[in-house]
């Protein structure tokens, strides 16, 4: 079955200019995850959505937002960009439910540069 | 709370030399315990993962990694290196019967050296 995908690969934004990455999960899965990865901090987590609704956020300003939608496809947006915001944003969906071990499956990311 | 250290941000080694990467980990309750690696430019994939069956797990790629209570302890390891295994590897915990959301460890940059 087709893996995670996310879209766009590769965007370029100035300071102050909001970003919005999509992405679509595994079919039947119905948790999706955010992640922040920069070469100094690493994996950061951003938030979970499940059935719509935000079940785990990270500790991120109020800049960082997501939604998740009833296909279970989700997006997050960026507002008010800043150079720090340069990063690759990592989606993950896993079933979400109770056999789930915390496996995640991830897309190959959208890749941020603001200048 | 849950903790991942991956000690060493690099590691070298020369093409069939054996690969270790450490992981040490800290949870109040049974963990699962996985390992992923990332290539350049791509997500994360999962190697292998501890969730409470043996405590030698077996992987892709040849990678297997032992989970060991006592030292609280899951590193990685591969009998012989080869230049298609070059990447970034993360260690990753959650909690069993808890939260959902692992906790990363830094990553470990594999060099492989003809």
């Amino acid at each position: 079955k087709a893996g995670v995908t996310q879209t766009p690969r590769y965007l370029i934004k100035t300071r102050g200019q909001q970003v919005t990455l999509s992405c679509s999960p595994i079919s039947g899965h119905r948790s999706v995850s955010w992640y922040q990865q920069t070469p100094g901090q690493g994996l950061q987590f951003l938030f979970e959505y499940f059935s719509e609704t935000q079940r785990n956020k990270g500790n991120f300003p109020g800049r960082f937002s997501g939604r998740q939608f009833s296909n279970s496809r989700s997006e997050m947006n960026v507002s008010t960009l800043e150079l720090g915001d340069s990063a690759l944003y990592l989606c993950a969906s896993s079933s979400g439910t109770g056999s789930n071990t915390g496996e995640l499956f991830f897309g190959e990311g959208s890749r941020l540069t603001v200048l | 709370a849950q903790s991942v250290t991956q000690l060493g941000s690099h590691v070298s080694v020369s093409e069939g030399a054996l690969v270790l990467l450490r992981c040490n980990y800290s949870s109040s309750v049974p963990p699962y315990l996985f390992w992923y690696v990332q290539y350049p430019n791509q997500g994360l994939q999962l190697l292998l993962k501890y969730t409470s069956a043996a405590t030698l797990v077996k992987g892709i790629n040849g990678f297997e990694a032992e989970f060991k209570k006592s030292e609280t302890s899951f590193h990685l390891t591969k009998p012989s290196a080869h230049m298609s295994d070059a990447a970034e590897y993360f260690c990753a915990v959650t909690r069993s019967g808890g939260s959902y959301i692992p906790t990363f460890g830094r990553g470990t940059s594999l060099i492989v050296h003809p």
